[in-house]
């Protein structure tokens, strides 16, 4: 069975850091590509960033470009956001999420549960 | 840039069918998924590339497409398909967005 589980969530004062892991299982970590998507409180889903299966592709939403950084570690079947900067507008629950490509498109087949971030003085 | 644009909210009475729209430029050309997001819960994918549905999604609920625009069908719809449900799609740069959602309602 295919499980995420995002961890490292909590409350940061706005110009504080972050790092939110995702540990996944049940799968081949390596072969995916996985991303982050958050949501702020009764708002719907955002993009935030993702990375290739081995790490040396990354992508990211303008909204957080030169603040945030994702990464990965295969040996630890982890990915990793590091969020710098942060702004209370940053304010969500983050998700992350594993992709599924096929040939003509590629979508969230599995997401883990959430880990909530707060930004506030 | 593209968006997603769907009606906010859609509310019907159990046993009726529900209709949930997605409209945006890449949906002719690029494949529309859905997302079911109940309270409190992380999304499921409930129909992918436009028309098939996961293994343990009930038949009643379907996708389709036309033009650009992208539809979700909860045919009978029951109390527990009350979610919120979020198309998603991407462009032919590999952009991906998400719609902005639909509250639907069952009672």
């Amino acid at each position: 069975e295919v499980q995420l589980v995002e961890s490292g969530g909590g409350l940061v004062q706005p110009g504080g850091s972050l790092r939110l892991s995702c540990a996944g299982s049940g799968f081949t970590f390596s072969s995916y590509f996985m991303h982050w998507v958050r949501q702020a409180p009764g708002k719907g889903l955002v993009w935030v960033s993702r990375i290739s299966g081995d790490g040396t592709s990354t992508r990211y939403a303008d909204s957080v470009k030169g603040r945030f950084t994702i990464s990965r570690d295969n040996a630890k079947n982890t990915v990793y956001l590091h969020m710098n900067s942060l702004r209370a507008e940053d304010t969500a629950v983050y998700f992350c999420a594993r992709v599924l490509r096929t040939g003509a498109t590629f979508y969230f087949d599995n997401w883990g549960q959430g880990t909530l971030v707060t930004v506030s003085s | 840039s593209y968006e997603l644009t769907q009606p906010p909210s859609v509310s019907v009475s159990p046993g009726q069918t529900a209709t949930i729209t997605c409209s945006g430029d890449p949906i002719p050309k690029k494949f529309a998924h859905w997302y079911q997001q109940k309270s409190g819960q992380a999304p499921v994918l409930v129909i992918f590339e436009d028309t098939k549905r996961p293994s343990g999604i009930p038949e009643r609920i379907s996708g389709s497409t036309s033009g650009t625009m992208a539809t979700l069908t909860i045919s009978g719809a029951q109390v527990e398909d009350e979610a919120d449900y979020y198309c998603y799609s991407t462009d032919s740069s590999g952009n991906l967005k998400f719609g902005g959602g639909t509250k639907l309602t069952v009672l």
